[in-house]
């Protein structure tokens, strides 16, 4: 069935160092794929997104990855700050646009 | 501030009870989604309405049902409630219910069944 695959579910950095979070789906009708940012208490929020016909986009310290073939999407971010940690949350979206979820992976990013 | 306001922001109630979960979207969205997210399930579609109309449905319970108004504001309601549907309760919305367009967050509703 429809599947997304996070990894890891925690990962602690220090800060000006990179995080990379990756990401597995299953349906290869996937064509489309948002990164969000959940901070406690708040509703997740759409940071990035990647659309099946481009490889990589980036938008400053941020930068997403797409390999279709693998069916692997990564999310790069580069010199973090204490105000990145939180929980980021990877998905797929399928036809219609309902969105299939991983499982988070929660970033703490030490000063 | 993504501009999808949900009200109430928490709701305690019993079990055996109903409740209503509401959903204003962003101005100019004419999809709204329902998600759920507790611990263990982490973040799941429940249901898709566009322009007032149903155009997917994930995992929801029969217990469940949700509408969208001709103002385009969305109400989930849960009934006969159980313990386990503690959880977060998250509206999205998005623009014209393509697969290729970005859904917007509300803050959630938190229930809490006792």
């Amino acid at each position: 069935g429809e599947n997304v695959e996070q990894h890891p579910s925690t990962l602690s950095v220090q800060e000006g160092d990179s995080a990379v979070i990756k990401c597995t789906y299953s349906d290869s009708a996937s064509n489309y794929f948002p990164w969000y940012k959940q901070e406690l208490g708040k509703g997740p929020q759409l940071i990035i997104d990647i659309r099946s016909n481009v490889g990589e986009k980036k938008d400053q310290r941020i930068a997403v990855t797409l390999n279709k073939t693998a069916k692997h999407f990564s999310l790069h971010i580069t010199e973090t700050q204490p105000e990145d940690s939180a929980v980021y949350f990877c998905a797929a979206a399928l036809q219609g646009g309902k969105l299939i979820f991983g499982q988070g992976t929660e970033l703490s990013v030490k000063p | 501030d993504s501009g999808v306001t949900q009200t109430p922001k928490h709701l305690i109630t019993a079990t055996g009870q109903r409740v209503t979960l509401r959903c204003s979207p962003r101005s100019g969205d004419l999809s709204v989604y329902w998600y759920q997210q507790s611990l263990d399930q982490g973040l799941q579609f429940l249901i898709q309405y566009y322009n007032g109309e149903e155009r997917a449905k994930g995992n929801i319970l029969e217990r469940f049902s949700a509408q969208q108004f001709p103002d385009l504001h969305s109400e989930l309601n849960l009934s006969s409630l159980e313990l386990g549907d503690s959880a977060l309760y998250f509206c999205a919305s998005s623009g014209d219910g393509t697969s290729y367009n970005e859904q917007f967050f509300g803050p959630g509703t938190r229930l809490t069944v006792l």
